[in-house]
Order: structure tokens, then C-alpha cells, then sequence
């Protein structure tokens, strides 16, 4: 069956500019995560939905970041005014429930690069 | 807050060699312990987990991990690595009470013919 669907998969915009990433999660999913992967920081959690709220924003590291999730389903991660530090793999994960021993299952993520 | 430590950002075994990943966590509760494996270009997949069932824990592509409580370590080992086990490992914990992830650095295994 589809797995999470990431995109753009890459991604290459100048300093200040909007970029929005979008996330699909396995159909019937109702949590989804969203997380950073950078050289100097390893994998860091930015938000988790549950349907379409936002229990735990407590990673996104300013308030440049934002993310929504509509229907349920998609989610869109914008981020406002990039800076170089923003360049990073941006991966997305989906489980079935929100249960602690749940399985995550992860997109390709989208390779941001900022000049 | 829950922390993972992964001892050794690389690691280099021959073929057909054990394979031993360091994973050591610290927790006020019993954690939640996941092991990830990541292929260049991909997103992370799900090795094995532990969740206070057994403590030695079965996962795919012949690995397994063993939950120590009084070493606060979660050890990933393969008998014989293979080739295509060269990637990257991420030890995880759960906290915040959802399952949200805490990752360790992550290790690289390289694997030599």
C-alpha cells in the first residue's frame, strides 16, 4: 500500500523567501509528526498532530515555522523568511494511533536548501 | 526529558562479522525503545521496538536488541552483517507522554567485502 508521500523532494530557494513542504500520510493514520534532520543536530521533533490539532508544537524552533493540518490527512510545514540555518531534511511520519508504542512510519523527507 | 546516547557516530565490521550498535538512554520511567534504520536518500524505518514486554527484542533483517534496565542500554546486534546493512542507525525513546521521538546522533555502520 502508499506509504507517507513527501513533497517537494527537494527543494532550493534564496534566503528570505516562503517555502511550504507538504505531508501525506497513510490513509487512515490520525497522527502525524513532523521532524528535522540536520548535520549539526541529528533528528529533532518539531510538532505532532492529532487529527487536525496540535497537541505538542513545543519543537519548532521560532515563530517563522508553522504547520496546519486540514481533513485529517494532509499537512503543509511553511516556513516564513528562510534563513541558511533552516537548510536541513524535513521528514514527515504518520501512525495509526496516537499510543505511545505506536509505529512511525516515515516519508523520504524534502531536502531544503537555502542560498 | 528522556535522552539516547549512541555511543560511535561510525562503525566498521567486515562482512559475515557481529554487529554491535551502542545505545544507552537515561529515563526517570520505564522508556519506550525504538531502533531505526536509514538508507541514503530515504526516510527512517522501523527495526525493532521495546515496550515492557520481552526485554530481548526480535526485529527485521535479523536484528535484535536487548533492553537492560540496570545497564539503561538497548544494544542493537546481527550475528553476520551483510552489505546491504550499511546505513545509518538511530536509537529513539519515547516521552512527552505521546509518542513523539527523542533520537539519538546515530551511528554509521560500514560494511567491508
Amino acid at each position: 500500500g502508499a506509504g507517507v508521500s513527501q513533497s517537494p523532494s527537494n527543494k532550493v530557494t534564496e534566503k528570505g523567501k516562503d517555502v511550504e513542504l507538504r505531508c501525506d500520510p497513510i490513509s487512515g493514520h490520525t497522527a502525524l509528526y513532523w521532524y528535522r534532520q540536520s548535520l549539526g543536530q541529528g533528528l529533532e521533533f518539531l510538532i505532532y498532530f492529532q487529527g487536525n490539532s496540535a497537541p505538542d508544537k513545543s519543537g519548532l524552533p521560532s515563530d517563522r515555522f508553522s504547520a496546519e493540518r486540514t481533513g485529517g490527512s494532509v499537512s503543509t510545514l511553511t516556513i516564513q523568511r528562510t534563513q541558511q540555518e533552516d537548510s536541513a531534511v524535513y521528514l514527515c511520519a504518520s501512525s495509526l494511533e496516537e499510543q505511545i508504542s505506536a509505529d512511525q512510519h516515515f516519508g523520504d523527507g524534502t531536502r531544503l536548501s537555502i542560498l | 526529558a528522556q535522552s539516547v546516547t549512541q555511543l560511535g557516530s561510525h562503525v566498521s565490521v567486515s562482512e559475515g562479522a557481529l554487529v554491535l550498535l551502542r545505545c544507552n538512554y537515561s529515563s526517570s520511567v520505564p522508556p519506550y525503545l525504538f531502533w531505526y534504520v536509514q538508507y541514503p536518500n530515504q526516510g527512517l524505518q522501523l527495526l525493532l521496538k521495546y515496550t515492557s514486554a520481552a526485554t530481548l527484542v526480535k526485529g527485521i533483517n535479523g536484528f535484535e536488541a536487548e533492553f537492560k534496565k540496570s545497564e539503561t542500554s538497548f544494544h542493537l546486534t546481527k550475528p553476520s552483517a551483510h552489505m546491504r546493512d550499511a546505513a545509518e542507525y538511530f536509537c529513539a525513546v519515547s516521552d512527552r507522554g505521546y509518542s513523539t521521538l527523542t533520537f539519538g546522533k546515530g551511528t554509521m555502520l560500514l560494511v567491508s567485502p
